[in-house]
């Protein structure tokens, strides 16, 4: 089976420095995204990671470390507008019949 | 900026009835995949579409669930009959290369 951690729920305050971090155990690996979801909305892409090392996106990066089964997702210069719920998914297998597991999802909230 | 397109937004229906969601994809994207999202988790493959073949339906309880992607292009999900359970996000999302996936608003689907 697939297993996909990460914190349930973390606060932090604007213009501060997140970190959500993310942890897997598949049958395979091809991949990890982040995606961002709004309450009663439908996720957004953020970045995607295949290998290691660290990839950087205006305020979003995204760290990968297979040989952890690890990633984080570090959000900088936090916004009101950043409070979302922050989705981690893998591809297990880089064939036309996996799709997406996603975990449970992390709830940022970013207070004044 | 293509997006996904999905209908209705909000469904409301009683237990034993019969719905149907729809899901146009962004032009060009071949795979085409529909996700369910219970309130606080992440979305779940009911079933995957690589034109207008199923790829992967594993997921989907067949019992009550079907999906189709006649042409190779928009999709329909259906249940019938609907039980109190089957509350939930509908997503459905499409692809180019099989890795990102971008998703359409869902359909807010409420059984009473």
């Amino acid at each position: 089976g697939q297993n996909i951690d990460q914190p349930t729920e973390m606060t932090a305050t604007e213009g501060a420095i997140v970190q959500i971090n993310c942890t897997y155990q598949t049958s395979g690996f091809n991949g990890l995204f982040w995606y961002q979801q709004h309450a009663g909305e439908a996720p957004t892409f953020l970045s995607y990671n295949v290998l290691d090392g660290l990839e950087e996106k205006g305020r979003f990066s995204s760290f990968l470390s297979r040989s952890k089964g690890y990633s984080y997702l570090l959000l900088k210069e936090l916004q009101m507008k950043d409070s979302a719920s922050y989705l981690c998914a893998v591809i297990p297998h880089r064939n036309s019949g996996y799709a997406l597991n996603f975990g449970k999802g992390t709830s940022l909230l970013v207070t004044p | 900026e293509a997006e996904v397109a999905q209908s209705p937004r909000y469904k409301i229906t009683e237990k034993s009835q019969a719905v149907a969601f729809w899901c146009d994809p962004i032009s060009g994207h071949a795979t085409l995949y529909w996700y369910r999202q219970i309130l606080g988790q992440g979305p779940e493959l009911l079933v995957q579409f690589q034109d207008e073949s199923v790829v992967d339906d594993s997921q989907l309880p067949k019992d009550r669930f079907s999906a189709e992607r006649l042409k190779g292009v928009d999709s329909t999900l259906k249940i019938q009959p609907a039980e109190l359970g089957d509350s939930a996000m509908y997503l459905c999302a499409s692809s180019f290369s099989g890795d990102t996936q971008y998703f359409g608003p869902g359909t807010r689907l409420t059984v009473l």
